[in-house]
């Protein structure tokens, strides 16, 4: 039973341009957001996060967005550089991101030159 | 800074074996989780705990205990080590947000 789905298990784009990375979610119970971003051989670090009330968050070229009515979030980079390039997992929880998190499988980003 | 310590990067052990993963916070955190990430799977969680002496199951438990008898340290002991635990194990601690350690590489041969 999977709970936090992303479908797409790599995407490629070019430097500069968009990267939008997709996750779907089953569980209604869920209330906080959360993309982190994984290198090889190092623990996942925090990239942002939403909460259920808001639709839209931004950090610098990190946006994320939550549409609730299809439980559905996605991640846009903009513009995508070379360093972006890892993979992205999606995470949820019921509470805040205190608590215990369910991951996406990952989304491995490639930006190329 | 808040730093979250595994203490081995990479661990080889064998089957049948009772393998201790250590971590440890130095922030004073209350929560603490043990996952595991392996390739096409994500991260799954296994244990985690809200307090001292405090543990709780994950999604995936079965074959694995915990240990919290001081806040800093969260320990994950495979009971009887198999070749299907083989994996990626992180730990995390959580206030404010997580912090992940860096991950420890566990090959049960």
């Amino acid at each position: 039973d999977q709970q936090v789905k992303q479908n797409s298990p790599s995407l490629s784009v070019q430097e500069g341009r968009i990267s939008i990375l997709n996750c779907d979610y089953t569980n209604s119970m869920f209330d906080y957001f959360l993309w982190y971003k994984k290198y090889p051989a190092e623990g996942p670090t925090f990239l942002i996060s939403i909460s259920s009330i808001k639709d839209k968050n931004e950090d610098g070229r990190f946006t994320v967005f939550l549409n609730k009515s299809a439980k559905h979030l996605s991640l846009h980079i903009v513009p995508s550089q070379p360093g972006d390039s890892a993979v992205y997992f999606c995470a949820a929880s019921v509470g805040g991101s205190n608590y215990k998190l369910t991951f996406g499988k990952g989304t491995l980003l490639t930006v190329n030159p | 800074d808040v730093k979250v310590t595994q203490s081995s990067r990479y661990l080889v052990k064998r089957t049948g074996e009772k393998v201790f993963l250590e971590c440890v916070q130095d922030m004073d955190h209350e929560n603490m989780f043990w996952y595991r990430q392996d390739p096409g799977l994500g991260l799954r969680l296994i244990y985690f705990s809200y307090d001292v002496k405090m543990k709780e199951k994950g999604d995936i438990p079965e074959g694995y205990s915990v240990s919290r008898e001081k806040k800093e340290r969260f320990s994950l002991i495979l009971e009887s080590a198999s070749t299907n635990q083989t994996s990626m194990y992180l730990c995390a601690s959580a206030q404010g947000g997580y912090t992940f350690g860096s991950g420890t590489r566990l090959t049960v041969v």
